[in-house]
């Protein structure tokens, strides 16, 4: 199975800056997911990355695939409040799909 | 359904009481997870069904907590004896995915609202 280290596990930013959060793999991975759960919601689909270099964008979001599939990031430019909650990729294992503790992201005003 | 509903969406038990939760998740969809998560932390996993096959119940903290599949689709949680340690919200997932065959695109992992489990 797929074993996804997500760093790092707190960021604080100031509105307007940037924010970006990685997920690492010691072996190469098939395919990654990422998720983004708001602050009292539940985790919401955000984007699969499939191809090795792949890269795709949501408006101010970037999502990146490593060319050895063994790394990916999510990069969001200028945070707004809206992008406050915690994100995830979770790992791909013994036939199952399941989440760690992701990143949460805090934007000081 | 059009989403995975999950009921009750608040529970306040005592302490040493038996609870159950519900998950009743998309129509058609094979696999279904539970998740515990805790104030401020991270989805823990709890137990993973998959179509016909036998629970993946390798994230159930004790032998208090339970779950059970009918039919292949609504699914409950059981906790016994409850402890002030099992309040958390309790997250359902469902998705498409089959054992056997990782497509890509079905294994998109679809939550409840949850459940907020208050122990007194």
């Amino acid at each position: 199975g797929q074993q996804v280290m997500q760093i790092p596990q707190y960021q604080h930013v100031q509105e307007g800056e940037d924010f970006t959060t990685y997920c690492n793999s010691s072996t190469t991975l098939s395919n990654i997911q990422w998720y983004k759960q708001r602050p009292g919601g539940h985790p919401v689909f955000l984007i699969q990355l499939v191809k090795s270099g792949e890269v795709k964008k949501q408006k101010r979001l970037t999502f990146q695939f490593g060319e050895a599939k063994k790394n990916s990031s999510l990069h969001i430019t200028a945070t707004q409040t809206t992008d406050v909650g915690t994100y995830f990729c979770p790992n791909f294992g013994n036939e199952k799909l399941t989440f760690g503790t992701g990143t949460r992201l805090t934007i000081i005003p | 359904g059009a989403g995975v509903s999950q009921s009750p969406s608040n529970k306040v038990t005592e302490k040493g009481k038996d609870v159950e939760l519900r998950c009743d998740p998309i129509s058609g969809h094979t696999a279904l997870y539970w998740y515990r998560q805790s104030l401020g932390q991270g989805l823990e996993f709890l137990i993973y069904f998959q179509g016909n096959s036998a629970p993946d119940k390798s994230g159930l903290p004790s032998d208090r907590f339970s779950a059970e599949r009918t039919g292949g689709s609504v699914s409950t949680l059981t906790i016994q004896r409850t402890q002030q340690e099992d309040s958390a919200v309790y997250l359902c997932a469902s998705s498409l995915a089959r054992k056997g065959a990782f497509i890509l695109a079905k294994n998109i992992q679809y939550f409840g609202a949850g459940t907020r489990l208050s122990v007194l």
